[in-house]
């Protein structure tokens, strides 16, 4: 079953915009992970944030995260067709595995 | 580095047979993970070997099993095949075990039961 929940499911936006997208989760957690996937290949990491850490950013990907409300966003900045992608969080507690979320699928309009 | 390498791409199967997947992972990771990839149920853990030892399973029947060997390759087996398990199947590598690392994925296996 699904630890984390993506919201939106589906986002459409043109190039040069922000997206924005965010991951509930319902038990405590040791870390959690974002990931790209383009259709019908593997996943991607993109970036890891661990639970006593409140924003992390790589490039232009800016991860918060807000352990009391349960939930991280993904905020992708200056969009570009090639961010076309499903994106997925991931969360893991103790030494227990990896269990992804639903996903939101993100396509970016050239 | 290369990257994590699964084989065979496309498999196609009937039901009531039974199927290997193969995974090689990235060279120094001792982790490997599985997963199953619907459109109906996303993406669901299978399990994780950690220098052959299986660390962690989700929940599947027993038709699906697993192995490590000792150069860290690992293979799924799912015997007596069903309709249902049509899907993309994901083999990721990481340094360590127990989702403290990145996962490191394979372009994955699409398996089709008919």
């Amino acid at each position: 079953s699904q630890q984390g929940e993506e919201d939106p499911q589906a986002l459409s936006i043109q190039e040069g915009e922000n997206a924005t997208m965010n991951c509930s989760y319902k038990t405590s957690i040791n870390n959690l992970q974002w990931y790209r996937q383009n259709s019908g290949r593997g996943l991607v990491h993109l970036i890891l944030i661990r639970s006593n850490e409140r924003e992390k950013h790589s490039g232009r990907l800016r991860v918060t995260l807000d352990t009391s409300k349960k939930s991280s966003s993904l905020l992708i900045t200056a969009s570009r067709a090639a961010d076309t992608a499903s994106y997925f969080c991931a969360t893991t507690r103790n030494t227990d595995k990896l269990i992804f979320g639903t996903g939101t699928r993100l396509q970016v309009f050239p | 580095k290369a990257g994590v390498t699964q084989t065979p791409r496309y498999l196609i199967k009937t039901r009531g047979q039974q199927v290997t997947l193969s995974c090689s992972p990235i060279s120094g990771h001792r982790s490997v993970s599985w997963y199953q990839q619907t459109p109906g149920q996303g993406l669901q853990f299978l399990f994780e070997y950690f220098s052959e030892t299986q660390r962690n399973k989700g929940n599947f029947p027993g038709r699906f099993s697993g192995r490590q060997f000792s150069n860290s390759r690992s293979e799924m087996n799912v015997s007596t095949l069903e309709l249902g398990d049509s899907a993309l199947y994901l083999c990721a590598s990481s340094l360590d075990t127990g989702g403290d690392s990145p996962l490191h994925f394979g372009n994955g296996t699409r398996l089709t039961v008919t």
